[in-house]
């Protein structure tokens, strides 16, 4: 098992404020993804990384796949209520077996 | 188009009763996974199956747990005899794999929450 690392565990912001969630592994990763799941639902995801370095942008999140594609980061930019949830970030292993290792997760609350 | 469909939502056992999960996969897609879901321990794979064939059952916690899937559009997952120890959420996700090889997006469903008293 390829263990994924998330930082902060919890994490509680006023509506407005910018943070970043960390997705940490000693584990080389081939591609990297992020999910984020509301109460009572599954996972959804939100973006896939594949490049070392790579940088991608939704809407008012950012997403980086760190250069040795063994962490990642998402950074909201002025959150909103509707941001909180779950977040989680999944890679895909080096031998290709098309199996996911999800992180244990950052739990996001927004407070408007 | 539907997604994920799992069945049932919600599931209250007593200990030692057998539970069956049932998971209808999104049409197309070759592969299928169970993944448990815990506050200790996050979402936890189980077992994934490609084209109907189990690939690494290596999550399986123990013999009380066995999958099925005999045909590309029904999965079941089976725990016999339940435990307290195996209330969670159980979800079934289904992907399409990229032709380059790599992984697909997951479609997650609902999950069904199991509570074994």
């Amino acid at each position: 098992t390829q263990l994924l690392e998330q930082s902060p565990q919890f994490l509680s912001i006023q509506e407005g404020e910018n943070l970043t969630v960390y997705c940490n592994s000693s584990s080389v990763f081939s591609s990297l993804q992020w999910y984020r799941q509301e109460p009572g639902e599954g996972p959804v995801l939100l973006v896939t990384v594949v490049t070392g370095g790579e940088v991608k942008k939704l809407k008012r999140l950012t997403f980086q796949f760190g250069d040795a594609r063994k962490d990642s980061s998402l950074h909201i930019t002025a959150a909103q209520p509707g941001d909180t949830g779950l977040y989680l970030c999944a890679g895909e292993g080096q031998t290709g077996a098309n199996n996911l290792f999800f992180g244990t997760g950052t739990r996001l609350t927004v407070i408007p | 188009d539907a997604g994920v469909i799992q069945s049932p939502r919600h599931e209250v056992t007593e200990m030692g009763q057998e539970v069956t999960l049932r998971c209808k996969p999104i049409s197309g897609h070759d592969y299928l996974f169970w993944y448990r879901q815990t506050m200790m321990r996050g979402l936890e794979l189980l077992i994934y199956f490609n084209n109907n064939v189990p690939i690494d059952d290596s999550g399986m916690p123990e013999d009380r747990f066995s999958a099925k899937m005999p045909n590309a559009s029904f999965s079941t997952l089976k725990i016999q005899p339940s435990e307290p120890r195996d209330s969670a959420v159980y979800f079934c996700a289904s992907s399409l794999r990229f032709r380059t090889g790599r992984t697909g997006e997951l479609f997650f469903g609902e999950g069904s929450r199991l509570t074994v008293l």
